[in-house]
């Protein structure tokens, strides 16, 4: 399973862009990039994934590297309710497990 | 509304006693999965299931026992040979590349033991 590694915590200004970064640098071909959150005591929900090209979503955008050793997840205009832990994860796509690190505890304020 | 149902939120164990943990589906979803997460933690995978009347043990599956008679339904028994069942049990389905589907996940089960 390729490793990530992302910063602890974060905080940003309400209505300002929050940009999560993540390094996956033993990511495998095969691998998407999938972003999830998780709220105190919900489960984790799903937010975006790509492949080697940008994506953009009604919740978030993510821009991946050309080597794609490392993606960015953008909040473009962050709310109090994005307050979450984020985590990255390398997946192939197929029926298998998602390995989920220790993410970014996002904090976002007035 | 599609989703992912667990029940109970809360479950509460005695010593020496199986519980069973409930998941139902209706995303019409083959895959289905147990993750267990400890405070401060990742996630574990218990047991998925592919398919229907099919299913394989995960990375900590001693102590757990599972079902997969219905695609919609995935329960998970926690029984008494689990030592330390406190945690948080997440329920997940999908996750086929061939539909670009991801995994979603319930809102989850809080065990503890009395």
């Amino acid at each position: 399973d390729a490793k990530t590694t992302q910063p602890p915590s974060m905080d940003c200004a309400e209505g300002r862009a929050a940009n999560l970064p993540c390094n996956h640098s033993t990511i495998s071909g095969n691998e998407y990039v999938y972003w999830y959150r998780q709220i105190h005591s919900q489960g984790p929900q799903y937010i975006i994934h790509g492949l080697k090209n940008n994506e953009t979503n009604e919740m978030a955008s993510l821009i991946i590297t050309e080597d794609r050793k490392s993606s960015t997840l953008i909040l473009p205009h962050a709310t109090l309710r994005d307050t979450a832990v984020y985590y990255c994860v390398p997946y192939t796509g197929t029926a298998s497990k998602l390995t989920f690190g220790t993410g970014t505890r996002l904090q976002v304020t007035l | 509304d599609g989703g992912i149902t667990q029940s109970p939120k809360y479950l509460f164990r005695k010593e020496g006693q199986n519980v069973t943990l409930s998941c139902e589906q209706n995303l019409n979803h083959d895959a289905m999965y147990w993750y267990r997460q400890d405070p401060g933690q990742g996630l574990r995978l218990i047991y998925y299931s592919q398919i229907v009347n099919d299913f394989q043990k995960g990375d900590i599956a001693e102590g757990y026992s599972v079902s997969r008679e219905k695609k919609e339904s995935f329960p998970l028994t926690v029984t008494s040979a689990q030592k330390n069942p406190t945690a948080f049990y997440l329920c997940a389905s999908g996750g086929d590349r061939a539909s670009n589907q991801p995994q979603h996940f319930g809102d989850g089960t809080r065990l503890s033991i009395l």
